[in-house]
């Protein structure tokens, strides 16, 4: 089945601790997103790449990370540096499906700073 | 910068009421707009994507419509059921970035 996996599904972290959250596709996509969610908030991008070895900040990048070494994965690491990260994480590819661009998600990571 | 907004925020309505959910960009320059749902702690399902160039798209009970030059979407969900009930969010593509709106959560009382 083509799609895309997050790993872990939840995920706990120490204060001072980076830890990298997995995203994988199948779909042979180019482009790759990171987005966080918030209670009752809507979706801020994170990263996003357009192609391997290359990415570009989003809207909310301090404090993140990210690589794309190959076109299927697309890892996001939380540093330190992020204040807040306790949040909801999606991550997404976008690519050509039945005529059109389509962007398909995964099943999301949950972070808590503990 | 695309701004995106849903309205309204949230919504109940009984069960067999026909739903409509409301779309606006700022930027009319986008490559398509896709809408999805989101069950409570998980990720997004897509449910239709409209390219720029359509006008609407159909699948079973729901139906979105796009007018680009005035900046607006709306899905048309057609007689409800409990289980529609979820957060309806729309996403447009332009510059190369999906940009999202808040969402709208939509409870179908039985």
């Amino acid at each position: 089945d083509g799609g895309i996996t997050q790993s872990p599904k939840y995920l706990f972290r120490k204060e001072g601790q980076n830890v990298t959250l997995s995203c994988e596709q199948n779909l042979n996509h180019d482009a790759m997103y990171w987005y966080r969610q918030d209670p009752g908030q809507g979706l801020r991008l994170i990263y996003y790449s357009q192609i391997v070895n290359d990415f570009q900040k989003g809207d909310i990048a301090e404090g993140y990370s990210v690589s794309r070494e190959k076109k299927e994965s697309f890892p996001l690491t939380v540093t330190s540096a992020q204040k807040n990260p306790t949040a909801f994480y999606l991550c997404a590819s976008e690519g050509l499906q039945g005529g059109g661009t389509e962007a398909f998600f995964g099943q999301g990571t949950r972070l808590t700073v503990v | 910068k695309q701004e995106v907004t849903q309205i309204p925020a949230a919504l109940s309505v009984p069960e067999g009421e026909n739903l409509v959910l409301n779309c606006s960009f700022t930027d009319s320059a986008i490559y398509n707009l896709q809408w999805f749902r989101q069950d409570p702690g998980k990720g997004l399902t897509s449910l239709l994507l409209i390219q720029s160039s359509q006008r609407e798209q159909t699948s079973g009970r729901l139906n979105a419509s796009l007018d680009k030059s005035s900046g607006r979407s709306t899905l048309y969900i057609a007689a409800s059921q409990p289980g529609d009930s979820a957060t309806y969010l729309c996403a447009v593509i332009n510059d190369y970035k999906l940009s999202f709106g808040a969402g709208t959560t939509v409870t179908v009382r039985a």
